[in-house]
C-alpha cells in the first residue's frame, strides 16, 4: 500500500514562526497536494505540485508557500504563522498515469497558532 | 470549472437505519466522481468512485452510489449504518484531465445507537 507520512500529527506555533510542515510518500506518485481542511469549508487546495522543482497555486495560497526538492517529499511552508492559519493540514499524492485510483492522504496535521 | 455540493453538513441517524448523503455536481465537462471518508482524527480514504459504465457504484463497508447524469447528483446511501459508520463523509469531482479533484463541503454522519 502506498503510504503517505505526515510527520506531526499535531503542532502548536507562535504567532509569526516560520512553520514546516512535511509529507513524504514511498510509492514514487508524480502528483503531490497540501490542503486545510476547516469545518463547514471543507477540504481546500493551497499548492499542488507534478514533479520535483514544480508548483501550482491552488484556491487558497496566500501566507504559504511549498517546496518540492525530491520526489517523494512536499514541504509546505508557513512563511510568518499567523492564528487565522490554525486548521488540519492534508497532504495527498497520486499516480498521473493512473489517476482514476485517487488520492491517497496523509493522516493530517492539526496546527494550532497561539 | 468545476463544483461539489453537499446539501447537508450533518445527518444524524439510527443505528441500523438506511441513510442517503446528498451530492450535487457542476462540469462543463465529462466528470469522474468520488466518495471518501474520514474517521476521527484519520486521513480520508477512498470509499467508491465512478468513472464509466453502470451508473450504480458498490464500495466498501456496504456502501454504494448512484451516478445521476440528468439530475447532475451522485448520492451515496447505505440501507443499514452501524455506529462505526460515524465519521466526516465528502464528495470530490475530477475533470477531464482527471487528476485533480474538487471535493465538496463535507458530511457529518452521526450514528446513534
Amino acid at each position: 500500500d502506498v503510504k503517505v507520512t505526515q510527520s506531526s500529527r499535531y503542532l502548536v506555533k507562535r504567532t509569526g514562526e516560520k512553520v514546516f510542515l512535511e509529507c513524504v510518500q514511498d510509492m514514487d506518485h508524480e502528483n503531490m497536494f497540501w490542503y486545510r481542511q476547516d469545518p463547514g469549508l471543507g477540504l481546500r487546495l493551497i499548492y499542488f505540485s507534478y514533479d520535483v522543482k514544480m508548483k501550482e497555486k491552488g484556491d487558497i495560497p496566500e501566507g504559504y508557500s511549498v517546496s518540492r526538492e525530491k520526489k517523494e517529499r512536499f514541504s509546505l511552508i508557513l512563511e510568518s504563522a499567523s492564528t487565522n492559519q490554525t486548521s488540519m493540514y492534508l497532504c495527498a499524492s497520486s499516480l498521473d498515469r493512473e489517476w482514476w485510483v485517487g488520492y491517497t492522504f496523509g493522516s493530517g496535521t492539526r496546527l494550532t497558532v497561539v | 470549472a468545476q463544483s461539489v455540493t453537499q446539501l447537508d453538513s450533518q445527518v444524524p441517524v439510527f443505528e441500523e437505519a438506511p441513510v442517503e448523503l446528498r451530492c450535487n455536481y457542476s462540469s462543463s465537462v465529462s466528470v469522474y466522481l468520488f466518495w471518501y471518508v474520514q474517521y476521527p482524527n484519520q486521513g480520508l480514504q477512498l470509499l467508491l468512485k465512478y468513472l464509466s459504465g453502470s451508473t450504480l457504484v458498490k464500495g466498501i463497508n456496504g456502501f454504494e452510489a448512484e451516478f445521476n447524469k440528468s439530475q447532475t447528483s451522485f448520492h451515496l446511501r447505505k440501507p443499514s449504518v452501524h455506529i462505526s459508520d460515524t465519521a466526516e463523509y465528502f464528495c470530490a469531482v475530477a475533470g477531464n484531465a482527471g487528476n485533480m479533484l474538487t471535493f465538496g463541503g463535507g458530511t457529518r454522519l452521526m450514528v446513534k445507537p
